[in-house]
């Protein structure tokens, strides 16, 4: 099974609609992340989490809100889906008692089109 | 400046030779680098890790490191079509609180 699961692959929404994605792992790691990808954009940090009481925002969290109901598990959420939200969305995890050293393990991706 | 620079490419070579492809870094104090490969429409997949000043080799790939030029590049021996992908740098922030990535080098490898 994959250490880092998202929820759903794929999806196609309307204007004005309110989405969820979803971002499970069993690696045990304590921090998660949100990210966007856009062709020529590179990853854009979206939100961060270090546990479950510490949320952070990244770079791009305008239009977009998280929560971490457990350590394995954080969402994100946009409240009002706009078109330019249309993009490859992507969770990763790391684990903090190897900052140093250690990297960030990205689930499959969530592939949103707002039309 | 980027914190992580990368050239967008796409670097074209021929199956069999040698890719090289470089990240420069504005961060004097970041001490580990990450090179990822990405294939179109999938998740980045880490393939190399470097932390020391120097080389790493794991297979067909070699991570070097130099910290004084702020550099690091990925060579890739006897590339094949299937390493055709995108290739990301990154490297931690200040305080190590997130990875900052570069936009990614698009290797081509060609039959």
């Amino acid at each position: 099974d994959a250490d880092v699961t998202q929820t759903p692959r794929n999806r196609i929404t309307k204007t004005g609609k309110r989405i969820m994605l979803e971002c499970s792992q069993t690696k045990g790691h304590d921090r998660m992340y949100w990210y966007r990808q856009d062709p020529g954009l590179g990853l854009r940090l979206i939100y961060y989490s270090f546990d479950v009481k510490d949320i952070n925002k990244g770079e791009i969290s305008d239009g977009y809100s998280v929560s971490r109901q457990a350590q394995a598990k954080f969402s994100l959420s946009l409240e009002s889906a706009i078109p330019n939200q249309t993009a490859l969305y992507f969770c990763a995890t790391s684990d903090s008692q190897k900052r140093l050293t250690d990297t960030q393990y990205f689930g499959p991706g969530t592939r949103l089109t707002v039309l | 400046q980027k914190e992580v620079e990368q050239n967008s490419g796409p670097l074209s070579v021929p199956e069999g030779a040698i890719a090289s492809l470089n990240c420069t870094y504005s961060d004097r104090v970041s001490q580990s680098f990450f090179w990822y490969r990405q294939y179109s429409g999938k998740s980045p997949e880490l393939i190399m890790s470097i932390y020391s000043n120097g080389d790493k080799e794991d297979g067909r790939f070699t991570a070097q490191l130099n910290k004084a030029s702020q550099y690091v590049s990925l060579l890739i021996r006897d590339s094949q079509p299937s390493d055709s992908a995108t290739y990301l740098c990154a490297a931690p922030n200040t305080g190590f609180q997130k990875l900052v990535f570069g936009t990614g080098t698009r290797l081509l490898v060609s039959p």
